[in-house]
């Protein structure tokens, strides 16, 4: 079974500063997708980006880019020019490379992310 | 587009009480699936349904039903509630389109919280 471990319960920045989360995984398989989720106060899982395994290029939206380190089996976010809104619970998520009826994600327990004005 | 809606935002059961959480979503998506979220945990899933008329089992199935009423509807039932089903439930769907590629993405509902007394 693959597990996410997420090591910081919680994190802080100043505004307009840069700030990255970690994450790793642990799993046998070749093929997966991971993501990172963005939780604030109303509670609703918003993604923010996405990784295909496959791809050796790190995924990047906007200001929210990942380092993918494939063979450490690290998945960091990284937020730069931090914003207000920025602050939440964020979670890392794994899912097996497609297969029917196999769309399970497996979650990390999220680090609360704190923005200082 | 409403995306993904959950029924009802907050629920207070007495222990033994039944009560059904209900999601519908209008992106025409054939996977749904049903979370949990307790605090210092990530989700963790409860059940699954892969297309209309098929549910199958999750990380944490015992204690709950679920219908797949149709492709936009589905239900959580709690046959009868107990104070450790005390959470955040959160509905999500994803596409699937057969041979085809799958688009990974999960979108979720901005959950409903119940508390079990």
């Amino acid at each position: 079974a693959q597990t996410v471990t997420q090591s910081q319960p919680e994190m802080s920045v100043q505004e307009a500063e840069t700030v990255t989360l970690s994450c790793t995984y642990d799993t046998s398989e070749s093929d997966y997708y991971l993501f990172w989720y963005k939780q604030p106060p109303s509670r609703q899982m918003i993604l923010v980006i996405r990784q295909e395994a496959y791809k050796q290029q790190n995924a990047t939206e906007n200001r929210f880019s990942v380092n993918f380190q494939k063979a450490a089996k690290s998945f960091s976010l990284k937020i730069s020019d931090s914003q207000l809104g920025d602050a939440a619970m964020y979670f890392c998520a794994y899912r097996s490379a497609p297969a029917f009826g196999n769309e399970k994600l497996t979650f990390g327990t999220g680090t609360r992310l704190t923005i200082i004005p | 587009n409403a995306g993904v809606t959950q029924t009802p935002k907050f629920q207070v059961l007495k222990t033994g009480q039944s009560m059904t959480l209900q999601c519908a979503q209008d992106m025409n998506h054939n996977s749904m699936y049903w979370y949990r979220q307790d605090p210092g945990m990530g989700l963790r899933l409860i059940y699954y349904s892969a297309s209309e008329g098929t549910t199958d089992k999750g990380e944490v199935p015992n204690g709950y039903n679920v219908s797949r009423l149709n492709k936009r509807e589905f239900s959580l039932r709690l046959e009868s509630a107990a104070p450790s089903q005390t959470s955040v439930y959160f509905c999500a769907s994803s596409e699937r389109v057969a041979g085809g590629p799958l688009r990974e993405t999960q979108y979720f509902g901005p959950g409903t919280r119940l508390l079990v007394l």
